[in-house]
Formats: C-alpha cells, sequence, structure tokens
C-alpha cells in the first residue's frame, strides 16, 4: 500500500522557486516524512525530514500541514542541478517498520 | 567523517555466472547496512537489511543473497545471475532512529 501520493511530474524555471506536493492522509502520529532525491545514474540523497514542525536546512524547507496529512518541499531557487526524481517517504523511527520504502516519486524538470 | 563505497561502478555477467558485490563503510560503528536495487525504469526496491554482524533479513523472494562477515563490510551474492537480476544495486547505512540513510554510488550489472 502506497503510504504516499505524488503527481508524477512537474516543472519549473530556474531560478525560481520548486514546490513539490506530497500527499500522506494516513500518516500516524509516530511517522516522520522524509524526502530524498535521486539525479539521474546515482543513488539517492537526503534532504529533509520532519515531524510536525516546518523544517529548513541548507537544500530545502518542509512543510508539513497542521493535520499532517499533505506536505511541500521547496527549494527556494531551482537550479538546472536540481534536476531529479524527489521521493516523499513517511517512516517511523525505529521498529520492524522504520525502513525506507521507496515509491514512484515526482520527477522535476528544472528548465533554463 | 563518514563514506560508503561499492564497487564495481559497471559489472557485464552472462547468465549462470556467479555475482559478488561489496560495500564498505567507514567512519561508523554497528550500522544498519541496506542492499535496493533498481531495474531499469522502475523504483528502488530493498532487497537485504541487517542490523548487525550475520543477521540478514530479506524483504522479497529472489535469486540473490546477503552476508555481513564484518561490522562495516556488506555482501550481495549470487551462485546463478539471472536475465531478471539487470539493474542498478545500492547500498546504504544508518545508524538507525530517524536518521537519513546516505547511499552508495551503486553498481550497474547487466546480465546478457
Amino acid at each position: 500500500d502506497a503510504k504516499t501520493t505524488q503527481p508524477p511530474s512537474m516543472d519549473c524555471a530556474e531560478g525560481r522557486a520548486a514546490n513539490l506536493p506530497c500527499n500522506h492522509s494516513t500518516i500516524s502520529g509516530n511517522e516522520y516524512v522524509y524526502w530524498y532525491r535521486q539525479i539521474h545514474s546515482q543513488g539517492p540523497q537526503y534532504i529533509i525530514h520532519g515531524l510536525k514542525n516546518n523544517e529548513t536546512n541548507e537544500m530545502a524547507s518542509l512543510i508539513i500541514t497542521e493535520d499532517r496529512k499533505s506536505s511541500t518541499l521547496i527549494l527556494p531557487h531551482a537550479t538546472l542541478r536540481d534536476t531529479a526524481v524527489y521521493y516523499c517517504i513517511v517512516r517511523v523511527a525505529s521498529g520492524a517498520n522504520s525502513k525506507l520504502t521507496f515509491g514512484k516519486g515526482i520527477t522535476l524538470s528544472v528548465r533554463p | 567523517s563518514q563514506t560508503i563505497h561499492q564497487w564495481p561502478a559497471t559489472l557485464v555477467q552472462p547468465v549462470g555466472s556467479p555475482l559478488s558485490l561489496e560495500c564498505t563503510v567507514e567512519g561508523t560503528s554497528n550500522p544498519n547496512l541496506y542492499w535496493y536495487r533498481q531495474a531499469a525504469g522502475r523504483g528502488l526496491q530493498l532487497l537485504f537489511y541487517s542490523v548487525g554482524i550475520g543477521q540478514i533479513s530479506s524483504e522479497v523472494p529472489q535469486n540473490l543473497s546477503a552476508s555481513r562477515p564484518q561490522d562495516r563490510q556488506f555482501i550481495l551474492s549470487s551462485k546463478k545471475l539471472l536475465l531478471s537480476d539487470s539493474g542498478f544495486y545500492l547500498c546504504a547505512w544508518s545508524v538507525g532512529g530517524i536518521y537519513g540513510y546516505t547511499f552508495g554510488s551503486g553498481t550497474r550489472l547487466t546480465v546478457v
């Protein structure tokens, strides 16, 4: 069963903000939201994670709705190198169900 | 700092030949280790994970096996490769808990 749903693809202009949506309407109270990205022919790269509060790091910002049923990953100033498949994943922090399970992700294309 | 090494980067093997892919982690102790596979045009599938030396859990029935002979060494093997074993194999590690996974650069295996 898919725990998250993401649009298959989106694009944005270089230098503009890229807002990547994710729905996780069945998220449990102890599940975190994680974002990874995979640039073509490379291994996935961790971006950010959060539980309830919005989070920001040097790569991106994560906005989680108050009911936690959806979130948005924001790349504030997209570059061509941000073109990749972005995965939104929910998981518990520990235990047998804490393994990272990837869905299909969303393909972000940044255009010049 | 922690690093993860995977080799080889690419491999072409005939059907029926054996396989051994190695993954090592440096700079950490007692990591959780994972093997993923990504078939062409498909998503990332977790194959095996290990929480300690000699402890291997298999996620899906398949033609492959995994071993962890040392704390920071994870090996993926097959006695006889099938065409369907072709894909991009990724090793990852984590310290567990809320922390994310760090992936290696992957091995692209083509079975001919």
